[in-house]
């Protein structure tokens, strides 16, 4: 049972353009979302996170959405960079569950120059 | 550098033999994770430790894996009677208690032939 997924495996966007990397998730008690990004050989780097009594957080070239009804969360990556090729993952907690991360399956994102 | 630090990043085993993975967590941090992960997979929590004492140990994969925090500082994965489905990178994270969000260390890519 899959409680966080991301859809797409992959996604090519042109340098300078907008990244969106989608999310979906089940369980109505994560409260707490975050979005990593994974180089080759290297664990994931915290990029951005948003809680559940929020619709958006923004951090730079770095924003996340969280539509709670839908139960989905997007990143949006503007401009892209080629130094933004990477994987990125999201993930769920809920803070009554000590932190633990519930991963989903990641979206390879290819910025071409 | 004072993030999370995990040691040795490669190891290459026998079927059979035992590994010892350690972590050294983000100095403060109560908190300490463990996670596994394959290749195409988001990373799969296996077990943490709030200080000294391990609140989550169900996930582990099963009784050939072992987790210790002994001090409540760093910690030790242990991986007994290794198997070729064993072969994975196995990552630590840390965080604070009051904290949502979980930092990384580089992980420990095992391989076991």
């Amino acid at each position: 049972d899959q409680q966080v997924k991301q859809n797409s495996p992959s996604l090519s966007v042109q340098e300078g353009r907008i990244s969106i990397l989608n999310c979906d998730y089940t369980n109505s008690m994560f409260d707490y979302f975050l979005w990593y990004k994974k180089y080759p050989a290297e664990g994931p780097t915290f990029l951005i996170s948003i809680s559940s009594i929020k619709d958006k957080n923004e951090d730079g070239r770095f924003t996340v959405f969280l539509n709670k009804s839908a139960k989905h969360l997007s990143l949006h990556i503007v401009p892209s960079q080629p130094g933004d090729s990477a994987v990125y993952f999201c993930a769920a907690t809920d803070n009554n569950a000590g932190n633990m991360l519930t991963f989903g399956g990641g979206t390879r994102l290819m910025v071409k120059p | 550098d004072t993030g999370v630090s995990q040691n040795p990043r490669h190891k290459i085993t026998k079927r059979g033999q035992n590994v010892t993975f350690r972590c050294d967590p983000i100095s403060e941090h109560n908190r300490l994770y463990w996670y596994r992960q394959t290749l195409g997979q988001g990373p799969e929590f296996l077990t943490y430790f709030q200080n000294e004492a391990q609140l989550e140990k169900s996930r582990l994969l099963s009784d050939r894996f072992s987790a210790e925090r002994p001090k409540g500082s760093f910690s030790t994965l242990e991986i007994q009677r290794t198997e070729q489905g064993d072969s994975a990178m196995y990552l630590c994270a840390s965080s604070f208690l009051s904290g949502n969000t979980i930092y990384f260390g580089e992980g420990s890519w095992l391989t076991v032939v």
